[in-house]
């Protein structure tokens, strides 16, 4: 079935580093493709998504592109603040019989130090 | 207009109780779907409802886990007698529908429910 892989956590970086969070996903056809971010104590919130191949989602900063050929969304961000920290997970939207359906990674927790 | 709400947003039970959690879809949203979160871990998907009708349950424990979403009122996901492992974080999403257009696969997401088991 479809899936979404992302690379384990925790990503430890310092202020103004560049943080990649790799995406890799399994599907047969073309699915949408999202980041979502949780902040502690809260729930998920959307953070950026693309809906097929070579669309770039961007937003805080933030940014992901589809790639097709290599199956990636790979999370990029040039320059991360503290305030950066929480967990992010990618997720694909996928039909099938029932409707929609969203499938999620396991997260990856980033750590921003000052 | 409010986003998805959740509650209890925190809910501490012994085991052997029940535990019932609430979800108020954004409005306007037909479709609720209940995630589950792990200490440590990620997300796995439960159930998607509309209302009156449960669509995909095959998230769901067999034992002691419904859930359903009537025409009127919130989602509820009922946990029976509890055990320890069932202490986690509960998300409710929903989404406007099923069907094609960028709106129909954006699921919002509540706060969650923490429950904790003692």
């Amino acid at each position: 079935g479809d899936s979404v892989t992302q690379m384990e956590g925790p990503v430890t970086l310092s202020e103004e580093a560049f943080l990649t969070i790799n995406c890799t996903y399994t599907a047969t056809g073309y699915p949408s493709l999202f980041w979502y971010v949780q902040y502690p104590g809260e729930g998920l919130q959307l953070l950026l998504k693309a809906t097929k191949a070579d669309d770039k989602g961007s937003n805080k900063g933030f940014e992901a592109t589809y790639r097709k050929e290599t199956t990636s969304f790979h999370l990029e961000k040039g320059s991360v603040q503290v305030s950066d920290s929480a967990v992010y997970f990618c997720a694909l939207h996928f039909r099938n019989n029932a409707g929609n359906m969203l499938t999620f990674g396991g997260g990856t927790r980033l750590m921003v130090k000052p | 207009n409010a986003g998805v709400m959740q509650n209890p947003r925190h809910l501490v039970r012994r085991r052997g109780q029940e535990a019932r959690l609430r979800c108020s879809p954004m409005k306007g949203h037909s479709h609720v779907y209940w995630y589950r979160q792990l200490p440590e871990e990620g997300l796995k998907f439960m159930v998607y409802l509309q209302k009156e009708n449960i669509i995909d349950e095959s998230g769901m424990p067999k034992e002691r886990f419904s859930a359903e979403f009537p025409k009127e009122g919130p989602s509820i996901l009922r946990i029976q007698q509890v055990v320890r492992g069932d202490s986690a974080a509960y998300f409710c999403a929903s989404s406007p529908r099923s069907g094609q257009g960028s709106g129909a696969n954006v699921l919002t997401f509540g706060a969650g429910s923490r429950l904790t088991v003692l």
